[in-house]
């Protein structure tokens, strides 16, 4: 089992404001990272499939970035709406294919 | 399509039961995946089917017992389980194995409670 942490386990954010949080995985036999969002009592929703260092991926408010030669990526959230609220999982895919996930950051946006 | 359903929604199970998850998609999908998700705690891999042959077993006991009758369905056989077995289950699929961009789409799960 590969060693996935992300951080911080929970934040919570006024509306309107912006938060980022990590997720750090294994430098070594690196394949992909990727971020889904899972909102309560629904299914986990892809959003970003990284592969290259220094990636950036961008889908409306919601940003992620990649650093795999220290093992790495944040997920920025900008101008936080109520409608982010969920538990953002990361994933390292590692070289066997093998998906190794995080614990997720869930995100509460106060209104 | 791009949604996997799973069934029922919650279940509540004594030791000495018997029940099936139930797990479908309808994107052509041809690989499939069993997860188990404890409170607090990254899904876990249990099971991997390629086109419908059991490719990955993580060393799951054998009160768990998968099945893919078809490249759409996915069944979990559940026998004899125990209480710490209560947990959410996650089917996922995606239209390959090995790829970096092969996506998994994952249902919503089936929360278990073993009594």
């Amino acid at each position: 089992i590969l060693n996935v942490e992300q951080s911080p386990q929970s934040l919570h954010v006024q509306e309107g404001d912006s938060t980022n949080f990590t997720c750090s995985f294994p430098s070594s036999n690196f394949y992909a990272l990727h971020w889904y969002r899972w909102e309560t009592a629904k299914s986990p929703e892809a959003l970003f499939v990284m592969t290259l260092n220094g990636d950036e991926k961008k889908k409306g408010r919601i940003s992620a970035t990649l650093n795999t030669k220290e093992g790495y990526s944040y997920l920025y959230i900008k101008g936080s709406q109520p409608e982010d609220s969920a538990t953002y999982l990361c994933a390292f895919r590692s070289l066997d294919y093998k998906l190794s996930f995080g614990a997720g950051t869930t995100v509460t946006v106060r209104a | 399509d791009t949604e996997v359903t799973q069934t029922p929604k919650h279940l509540v199970m004594g030791m000495t039961n018997k029940k099936s998850l139930k797990c479908e998609q309808h994107m052509g999908h041809r690989a499939m995946y069993w997860y188990k998700q404890k409170a607090k705690k990254p899904p876990e891999l249990m099971f991997v089917y390629s086109y419908e042959k059991l490719s990955i077993n993580e060393s799951v006991p054998s009160r768990f017992s998968p099945e893919c009758p078809n490249s759409s369905l996915l069944n979990l056989h559940l026998h004899a389980l125990q209480p710490e077995d209560s947990a959410l289950y996650l089917c996922a699929s995606s239209h390959g194995l090995a790829g970096a961009l092969d996506t998994q789409y994952f249902g919503p799960g089936t929360r278990l409670t073993v009594l």
